[in-house]
């Protein structure tokens, strides 16, 4: 397969745990995109890399929220201290540079007990 | 700024029939135009862009969509609708050259296409 993947697919964690989400994107891209889509919504940005290195980040990423992406291969997604609010649908998504189309994984599903 | 906007939650068709499901955008430059499909409990896949050339871009699955500029819209569109074309519709937009190419998205449209 060699599209973009996610792990785990669901992940269920009571408020106050630290939780940690990985994409793996397509090989030959070096364009990598954490999104966050919530119930009745589009997906809204969060961070965004090149290679390894993290260019842009939304105001949406809080403090507990950190991303890494080292090598340039996969990415992680790290929330501490997760509150209810934080319960959404974490996708990840990849691009071979800035100007082509966005592929996105299956997403993670978390939900914050 | 960017903003997209599809003003319908929910589009019903018959199996057969044409659909049509309905976005409009704003940026500052030259737009770049997508649509998404999510199934459920899926990511979002790539259906057609529209980046520049013709107004008429065809797409994955039989969709296409048009691209007006006057009226800033992009509607996507399929001339028979199947029942397995049900489905969350994500229409996208982002700032073209010199922008900072991150995507806004549309709050979705459910096509339910009925037998």
């Amino acid at each position: 397969d060699t599209g973009v993947s996610q792990d785990p697919r669901h992940k269920i964690t009571k408020r106050g745990q630290n939780v940690t989400f990985r994409c793996d994107p397509i090989s030959e891209h070096n364009r990598l995109y954490w999104y966050r889509q919530t119930l009745g919504q589009g997906p809204e940005f969060l961070t965004y890399f090149q290679n390894e290195a993290q260019l842009e980040k939304s105001r949406l990423l809080s403090d507990r929220f950190s991303a890494e992406r080292p090598k340039g291969s996969f990415s992680t997604l790290e929330i501490q201290r997760t509150e209810q609010g934080d319960s959404a649908m974490y996708l990840c998504a990849s691009s071979q540079d800035r100007r082509e189309t966005q592929y996105f994984g299956p997403g993670t599903r978390l939900l914050v007990l | 700024a960017q903003s997209v906007a599809q003003p319908e939650d929910q589009v019903n068709v018959a199996e057969g029939n044409p659909l049509t499901v309905k976005c409009t955008y704003s940026v500052s430059g030259n737009p770049y135009l997508f649509w998404y499909v999510q199934y459920p409990n899926r990511g979002l896949q790539f259906l057609l862009k529209y980046i520049t050339g013709d107004n008429l871009v065809k797409g994955s699955y039989g969709f296409e969509a048009e691209f007006n500029k006057s009226q800033t819209s992009f509607h996507l569109k399929k001339p028979s609708a199947l029942v397995s074309d049900s489905a969350l519709y994500f229409c996208a937009v982002r700032d073209g050259p010199g922008g900072s190419y991150i995507p806004t998205f549309g709050r979705g449209t459910s096509l339910i296409v009925h037998p």
